[in-house]
């Protein structure tokens, strides 16, 4: 069975850089793309980006290019979501997901927590 | 950017009865559509893709419709676990892939 496995909740001070990680496991391969969702504090679900970890081919919604770095290393199988100064707004849920042509397989999201 | 818009924002129907719930794309995104399920504190499911197709392990009373910019996720027979949030996602314009509001299906 496929699964990917997200890293736990994190609680950082505005300012302070955090990476996130999305693991792979089971028989899900590098030949996906992986997608990263955002769900703020009761809010529905926001795009973020896609990779592609075979070859790291990497696209960002406008909302969020700049914002976050996405990254990956195949060697693990393991997709990155990353930020360089934290805000208090992004304070939310994020989520990463195999993409085919719908997002089939979700992880359980990372919470990130960004207060002071 | 395509925008999705959902409607009704929150549908309040009893067990066992059928529920409609409609999305509209503000420009074409062909059959490039999916819908998800979010239970409270969980992450989303993939119900339908392709605007008809039903997700593996998906039960045949979710079914979806629509092309173009007018889509439907219709639930026959409505279970207690169907009661959650429901999303559409546009897939057409690579890679801007953009959700739905959400709609809240609650219990009557």
């Amino acid at each position: 069975e496929v699964h990917l496995v997200q890293s736990g909740a994190e609680v950082k001070k505005p300012g302070e850089s955090l990476k996130i990680s999305c693991k792979g496991s089971g028989n899900i391969s590098t030949s996906y793309w992986i997608g990263w969702v955002r769900q703020m504090p009761g809010k529905g679900l926001e795009w973020m980006g896609i990779i592609y970890p075979a070859d790291s081919d990497t696209r960002y919604s406008p909302s969020f290019q700049g914002q976050v770095t996405i990254s990956a290393d195949k060697s693990i199988n393991t997709a990155y979501l990353q930020w360089s100064s934290l805000k208090a707004s992004d304070t939310a849920i994020y989520y990463c997901a195999r993409w085919t042509g719908g997002m089939d397989v979700w992880g359980k999201g990372t919470t990130v927590t960004v207060s002071s | 950017e395509i925008v999705m818009t959902q409607s009704p924002v929150t549908l309040s129907v009893s067990p066992g009865e059928r529920a409609t719930l409609s999305c509209r794309a503000s420009q074409s995104v062909s059959s490039n559509l999916a819908w998800y399920q979010q239970q409270p504190g969980q992450a989303p499911r993939l119900l339908i893709y392709g605007a008809s197709t039903r997700a593996t392990g998906v039960p045949a009373r979710f079914s979806g419709s629509g092309s173009g910019t007018e889509f439907t996720l219709t639930i026959s027979s409505l279970q207690s676990e169907d009661f959650a949030v429901y999303y559409c996602q546009q897939y057409n314009n690579w890679p801007q892939y953009t959700f739905g509001q959400g709609a809240k299906l609650e219990i009557k």
